[in-house]
């Protein structure tokens, strides 16, 4: 019962590399979100996508790009790494709204990302 | 601006003593209110609230949600040292379930 796992757990890029954070879920849940977490500034989120094929912008997604070839894997990328992107990274999944009751998102346990 | 404040930013308290954490929140659209625990890796689900004065409980912690008043409160009773972390408090509203999170009280109980 994997829930949500995400990979690597920890990376550290040079200014201008690329990569790409994956995210699987194995409970068939339509939606999945990228969300990053700095010191005292919460969680925040950078896309979501509400099924195969479909992405959206959520608050800062300057600098990252997204795909959701299968419903199962969410990729985060990023094109051309920047030390403000020093981050946690975090992946969740979770129904569509009326389905949240008592649920939740489920989340993936992180990506430890140092941009050098 | 939507905007979730969560108070007070870090507290300290002693092993058995209750706590009460703080959620406000001015957002458009609301409907609902979760509460998540977060230890040294990802956030786990705690409470979802929608309806005002409804307490949700689950052994020594409970939450409340008052809709006019535009707040939700997060009660730890008889504390432990396991209960050590940074609680999250978020929104939910608006189209695809996204939730909005606050920054945190971070809670440290010692012995």
């Amino acid at each position: 019962n994997a829930g949500v796992t995400q990979t690597p757990k920890f990376r550290v890029l040079k200014t201008g590399q690329s990569m790409t954070l994956l995210c699987a879920q194995d409970m068939n849940h339509e939606y999945m979100y990228w969300y990053r977490q700095d010191p005292g500034m919460g969680l925040r989120l950078i896309h979501y996508s509400v099924g195969e094929g479909t992405t959206a912008k959520g608050e800062v997604p300057d600098g990252y790009n997204v795909s959701r070839l299968k419903k199962q894997n969410f990729l985060l990328g990023l094109e051309s790494a920047a030390p403000s992107q020093t981050s946690v990274y975090f992946c969740a999944s979770s129904y569509p709204y009326d389905s949240l009751v008592d649920i939740g998102y489920t989340f993936g346990s992180g990506t430890r990302l140092t941009v050098v | 601006e939507d905007k979730v404040v969560q108070s007070p930013l870090s507290l300290v308290v002693h092993e058995g003593d209750t706590v009460t954490l703080n959620c406000s929140y001015e957002v458009t659209n609301f409907r609902s209110l979760l509460w998540y625990k977060q230890e040294k890796k990802a956030p786990t689900f705690l409470f979802m609230l929608t309806s005002s004065g409804i307490e949700k409980k689950s052994g020594r912690l409970s939450s409340i949600l008052d809709k006019k008043e535009l707040f939700s409160i997060l009660n730890i009773t008889a504390t432990q040292t396991g209960d050590s972390a940074v609680y999250l408090c978020a929104w939910a509203g608006g189209t695809a379930s996204k939730l909005t999170f606050g920054t945190g009280t971070r809670l440290q109980v010692t012995l």
